[in-house]
C-alpha cells in the first residue's frame, strides 16, 4: 500500500509569513495529489489538488507543487492568517483506481497573531 | 460544490447500546462511500468501503459484526456501532465519491460524528 509521510508534524508561523508542508509518498502510480484542511471537530475539506501532468497549481494564497520524480508534493500558504490554523493532511492516490485514501500523518499549523 | 451530510454530529450513549450514524450525499448520487475513524491528534484511518446494493468491504482489523454498514440507496450509507464500549469512542467521518458524471472522482467529506460511550 501507499506509505505517506508529512513534514513537519507541527508548524508555528507568524501571521503574514509563509508556511510550507511537504508530503512524501511511495506509490509511483499515484496521479492525484490533494491537500485537506481539518478544523477542530470537523471533517476534512479539500483546499487544493493537483494532477500528475501539472507541476504547480495556485489558488490565491494557496499553492501546491509536485515533484513526481522524487515522489513528493508540497502545500504552500502565503500571507498566513489566523484562520489558516488547522490540521492539514495530504492524501495521494490514483484517480478512479484504488479508492483507498491513505492520509498523511497530518501537520498542525498554528498561526501566531 | 457537492455536499455530504452526517448525522448526528455528536452522540453520547451508554455502554452496550447501539448507535447509528447516517451519511448522505445531498446533491449527487454516490455509488461508493467510505467510513473513517479518527482518534484525537491522529490521522484518519479507513474502516470500510460501502458500495450501494452490495456488502461493504472492511479493512483489516475492523470487525464487520461490530461496525455494521448499510448502503441501501445512492444517497445514504449508515454505520451502526453495535454493543458500543468506551473504546469505540471516536470521531467517525464518511466520504463519498462524486457520482456518475463526475470527471474528477473527487471525494467529499462529511462533517464527522463524535461518539462518546460512557
Amino acid at each position: 500500500g501507499e506509505n505517506v509521510e508529512q513534514h513537519p508534524s507541527t508548524l508555528s508561523v507568524q501571521e503574514g509569513d509563509s508556511a510550507v508542508i511537504k508530503c512524501t509518498y511511495s506509490d509511483s502510480a499515484s496521479n492525484y495529489f490533494p491537500w485537506y484542511k481539518q478544523e477542530l471537530g470537523k471533517g476534512p475539506q479539500l483546499i487544493i489538488d493537483i494532477r500528475s501532468n501539472v507541476g504547480e497549481k495556485k489558488d490565491q494564497r494557496i499553492a501546491v507543487t509536485l515533484n513526481k520524480t522524487a515522489k513528493h508534493f508540497s502545500l504552500h500558504i502565503t500571507e498566513t492568517q489566523p484562520e489558516d490554523s488547522a490540521v492539514y493532511f495530504c492524501a495521494p492516490r490514483t484517480l478512479f483506481g484504488n479508492e483507498k485514501l491513505t492520509f498523511g500523518t497530518g501537520t498542525r499549523l498554528t498561526i501566531i497573531p | 460544490g457537492a455536499v455530504v451530510s452526517q448525522h448526528p454530529s455528536w452522540v453520547i450513549c451508554k455502554s452496550g447500546t447501539s448507535v447509528k450514524i447516517e451519511c448522505r450525499s445531498l446533491d449527487f448520487q454516490a455509488t461508493t462511500m467510505f467510513w473513517y475513524r479518527q482518534f484525537p491528534k491522529q490521522s484518519l484511518m479507513l474502516m470500510a468501503t460501502s458500495n450501494e446494493g452490495s456488502k461493504a468491504t472492511y479493512e483489516q482489523g475492523v470487525e464487520k459484526d461490530k461496525f455494521l454498514i448499510n448502503h441501501a440507496s445512492l444517497t445514504l450509507s449508515t454505520l451502526t456501532v453495535t454493543s458500543a464500549h468506551p473504546e469505540d469512542s471516536s470521531f467517525y467521518i464518511c466520504s463519498a465519491r462524486g457520482g456518475s458524471g463526475s470527471t474528477t472522482g473527487e471525494l467529499f467529506f462529511g462533517e464527522g460524528s463524535r461518539l462518546t460511550v460512557l
